[in-house]
């Protein structure tokens, strides 16, 4: 258990409203990523981030924003939402201390539904 | 860009018997591959790994092989159980980021062990 909580855990929107996803870890590492699940695609990396206010662009970007004020928390934006986010969205972290290994910790997953 | 291909997208063993996942990758400077499994309704979770200076890698009942060359990698699970069934992905760092821990993901392997 890396300390990693998502919330909400589901939410169920209308398309063109704002949508903010939250992760919170609890050991404080920098960096955290953003992905979304979809059937035949896998994972895909939305944003990243390796400290406070520093954050990067990943594979699927487009229509998402984060910020980063503190180290525990990491928050995924939707500005107006579309039926194309639907998805399940999932925190990630790796540990400071292993970040040369790769591994990475999930939290338990966002269901995001944009009708 | 960087991409992995996994296959299959679904695999039926009666228990006992074994299961081979397989993914290919396209970035030549990868240099770490996990591999995660995913329970319903959870995040994923690391269960083995290989980096690209080992080309076999066995814990228990799951192995990992790396053949870089072709820019293959292989999950084998012996003597599946139904607890094994799942969706299993594999992953590929990206090389030549720095440690940023990004992955690439595959599509996914739904693997239902039949008792």
């Amino acid at each position: 258990d890396a300390g990693i909580t998502q919330s909400p855990r589901h939410k169920v929107t209308e398309t063109g409203t704002p949508v903010t996803l939250r992760c919170h870890q609890t050991e404080n590492h920098r960096y955290m990523y953003w992905y979304r699940q979809d059937p035949g695609h896998g994972l895909r990396l939305i944003h990243y981030s390796y400290g406070v206010k520093d954050t990067d662009k990943g594979e699927v970007s487009d229509g998402y924003s984060v910020s980063r004020s503190k180290t525990e928390d990491f928050l995924l934006t939707l500005e107006s939402a579309t039926s194309s986010q639907t998805s399940v969205y999932f925190c990630a972290i790796a540990r400071d201390k292993t970040i040369n290994t790769g591994e990475l910790f999930f939290g338990e997953g966002s269901r995001l539904t944009v009708l | 860009g960087e991409n992995v291909e996994q296959h299959p997208s679904t695999l039926s063993v009666q228990e006992g018997d074994s299961a081979v996942i397989k993914c290919t990758y396209s970035d030549s400077a990868s240099n770490y591959f996990p591999w995660y499994k995913q329970e319903l309704g959870k995040g994923p979770q690391l269960i083995i790994d290989i980096r690209s200076n080992v080309g076999e890698k066995k814990d228990q009942r799951i192995a990992v092989t790396l053949n870089k060359t072709a820019k293959h990698f292989s999950l084998h699970i012996t003597e599946t159980q139904p607890e094994d069934s799942a969706v299993y992905f594999c992953a590929a760092k990206i090389g030549g980021s720095g440690n940023t821990g990004k992955l690439i993901f595959g599509q996914g392997t739904t693997l239902q062990v039949k008792p």
